[in-house]
């Protein structure tokens, strides 16, 4: 079982808005705005999409967009596209030089 | 553009050893800290292990602590992870990572294979 907790699917048509959610405790997403987002692509090299919460690398689209409430971090896909469809898994910093992830949430455009 | 390639997976029996490699490109590799995460069949990412730049400070998740061993050559660009006493448990994809900002890794591999089985 993951630290964090995520949906293990969602889905959207081309063009609608997607949010994923992240959840975790106090000790980790709760507590610190060290919440980072990762585009996966079987066979192929994760990607970082979003950091600290809502920051994205520089080349990553604006159609994503990250945010968080209490123990929650929430990872928004806008306009969704074909090329959206992968896995995305959340991190959080939980002390103690500790990085723990989520479970994944594939994400399948309809 | 930032390359990291590894290598160095296959099949192996339980109690054995594996040692992989990645081979950085496209950025000042001695400037980074870089990492080792693996994501085992149908289960999330999970942090193996960090090396700075200068392997001065070397860190391990608990599940690996005593068995594997991170290190790095400068010279050679590359990343490295000695993996021992490998359980059926240790069976993943591997990934190498750069470390970023923010407890982020910006840069990723495409992984390698280890699976550990009799």
């Amino acid at each position: 079982q993951s630290a964090l907790t995520q949906p293990p699917s969602a889905s959207g048509s081309p063009g609608q808005s997607v949010t994923i959610s992240c959840t975790g405790t106090s000790s980790d997403v709760g507590n610190y705005d060290y919440v980072s987002w990762y585009q996966h692509h079987p066979g192929k090299a994760p990607k970082l999409m979003i950091y600290e919460v809502s920051k994205r690398p520089s080349g990553v689209p604006d159609r994503f967009s990250g945010s968080k409430s209490g123990n929650t971090a929430s990872l928004t896909v806008s306009g969704l596209q074909a090329e959206d469809e992968a896995y995305y898994h959340c991190s959080s910093y939980a002390g103690s030089n500790n990085l723990i992830f989520g479970g994944g949430t594939k994400l399948t455009v309809l | 553009e930032v390359h990291l390639v590894e290598s160095g997976g296959g099949l192996v029996k339980p109690g054995g050893s594996l040692r992989l490699s990645c081979v950085a490109s496209g950025f000042t590799f001695t400037s980074y800290s870089m990492n080792w995460f693996r994501q085992a069949p149908g289960k999330g990412l999970e942090w193996v292990s960090l090396i700075d730049s200068r392997s001065t400070y070397l860190y391990y998740a608990d599940s690996v602590k005593g068995r594997f061993t991170i290190s790095r050559d400068n010279a050679k660009n590359s990343l490295y992870l000695q993996m021992n006493s490998l359980r059926a448990e240790d069976t993943a994809f591997y990934y190498c990572a750069r470390d970023s900002i923010a407890w982020s890794r910006d840069y990723w591999g495409q992984g390698t294979l280890v699976t550990v089985s009799s």
